[in-house]
């Protein structure tokens, strides 16, 4: 069975600039969820997704930050405009009802 | 609001002796409780899932336990290895909410 898949693994961008992570769920999770992973925390989630709709997203920063799954299969998510506190792993993860969370290897944004 | 934490931040130990790490939690009304493994650089790993109705899951060298009445999971590792050296992250589930530990990074020193 094929992991969660993420990209771009690294990204380097200036403050104010825009950038977007994309990321394929394991086939047939109906869940997905992005986190944002500071240096020395966990992850913090930002949205989660049941199929193609929104479920929680009263963590993101909703002024800069956008993400859709309009399939309800893969999905993105947007930063516009970066900030450097921005800088942070973000990690997809996906699960089918209560059997666990699966992560992906995770994107770590540099803002300059 | 659960809170999850986790003691201690950090861990080192020799090459063979058995470790526990610990996690506690606010809000002893979950659904289940996750631990994971993260090294340098790359995303989660899931290693034992312990449902709400379970007391302990067991994989080869590690055991997990978890006692909801007192808010607390340990996570014991056996005969530790270089190898197992990574961060470990313990998360809460309920309510389609899933909150995670700041995790304890470990060092197992040849």
């Amino acid at each position: 069975e094929a992991g969660v898949a993420q990209s771009p693994r690294y990204k380097i961008i200036e403050k104010r600039q825009s950038v977007a992570f994309w990321c394929n769920p394991i086939s047939g999770h109906a869940t997905l969820y992005w986190y944002q992973q500071i240096l020395g925390q966990g992850p913090k989630l930002l949205i989660q997704f049941q199929n193609n709709g929104v479920v929680d997203d009263s963590q993101l920063p909703k002024d800069r930050f956008s993400a859709e799954r309009l399939k309800g299969v893969d999905s993105t998510l947007k930063i516009q405009p970066a900030k450097l506190e921005d800088s942070a792993v973000y990690l997809c993860a996906s699960s089918l009802g209560a059997s666990g969370q699966y992560f992906g290897p995770g994107t770590r944004l540099l803002v300059l | 609001k659960q809170e999850v934490t986790q003691i201690p931040a950090a861990l080192s130990v020799p090459e063979g002796e058995n470790l526990v790490l610990n996690c506690s939690f606010t809000d002893s009304a979950i659904y289940n409780l996750q631990w994971f493994r993260q090294d340098p650089g790359k995303g989660l790993t899931s290693l034992l899932l312990i449902q709400s109705s379970q007391r302990e899951q067991t994989s080869g060298r590690l055991n997990a336990s978890l006692d909801k009445s007192s808010g607390r999971s340990t996570l014991y590792i056996a005969a530790s290895q270089p190898g197992d050296s990574a961060t470990y992250l313990c998360a809460s589930y309920n309510n389609n909410d899933m909150r995670f530990g700041a995790g304890t990074r470990l060092t197992v020193k040849p």
